[in-house]
């Protein structure tokens, strides 16, 4: 079956270090998304990419990271710069254009300690 | 400023009692409309959306959402829950001429028996 795989699930890390969130799609969608879900706020983006080895900053850039080497892939990566980085992460995927709606992953919890 | 509301955070309802979310954009053209839902630690699933044409759109599991430019909502109904139901639920808007999806902050469903 087609859809997006975020991995872990949970993930533990120590202030300080650099850690990479993974999400893999086999819907051959050409864009992809990252947003980070914290209780009463809602889902914000960070990064999405419309095209390989493309990519352009959403509204909370700051502190991350992202590649597009393919069309299927899409990591993040949560620097030390990022100042409150505990919080949960999901990746998306949609079509070119996004109006058909958009395919989550089951998301990344991400715990700083 | 442009924005997605949701007025309501958290709504209890018994089981078998209809249900109205509520949703209101601000944007200068009707941008698209969705509804998502996401169960506790958990990606988010597309309910519902609306580009154009007939106004109540019906979605799955029983929901259905109604457009109204007049009050520039989109709020989402069902007319019996189940406690199933119980979740949070996101409303979503793809801005014209954008490809992004930006989202409410949610409403938490309470479902009692």
């Amino acid at each position: 079956d087609g859809g997006i795989t975020q991995s872990p699930k949970y993930l533990f890390r120590k202030e300080g270090q650099n850690v990479t969130l993974s999400c893999e799609q086999n819907l051959n969608h050409d864009a992809m998304y990252w947003y980070r879900q914290d209780p009463g706020q809602g889902l914000r983006l960070i990064y999405y990419s419309q095209i390989v080895n493309d990519f352009q900053k959403g509204d909370i850039a700051e502190g991350y990271s992202v590649s597009r080497e393919k069309k299927e892939s899409f990591p993040l990566t949560v620097t030390s710069a990022q100042k409150n980085p505990t919080a949960f992460y999901l990746c998306a995927s949609s079509p070119w254009g996004g109006a058909s709606g958009y395919t989550f992953g089951s998301g990344t919890r991400l715990t700083v300690v | 400023a442009q924005s997605v509301t949701q007025p309501d955070i958290h709504i209890t309802v018994s089981e078998g009692a209809s249900l109205e979310l509520r949703c209101n954009y601000s944007y200068g053209a009707t941008p698209y409309l969705f509804w998502y839902v996401q169960s506790p630690g958990q990606g988010l699933q597309l309910l519902l959306k609306y580009f154009s044409g007939d106004t109540l759109v019906q979605g799955i599991k029983g929901f259905e959402a109604e457009f109204k430019r007049s009050q520039s909502s989109f709020n989402l109904r069902k007319p019996s829950v189940h406690w199933s139901d119980a979740a949070e639920y996101f409303c979503a808007v793809v801005p014209y001429n954008t490809d992004k999806l930006i989202f409410g902050t949610g409403t938490r469903l309470q479902v009692f028996p």
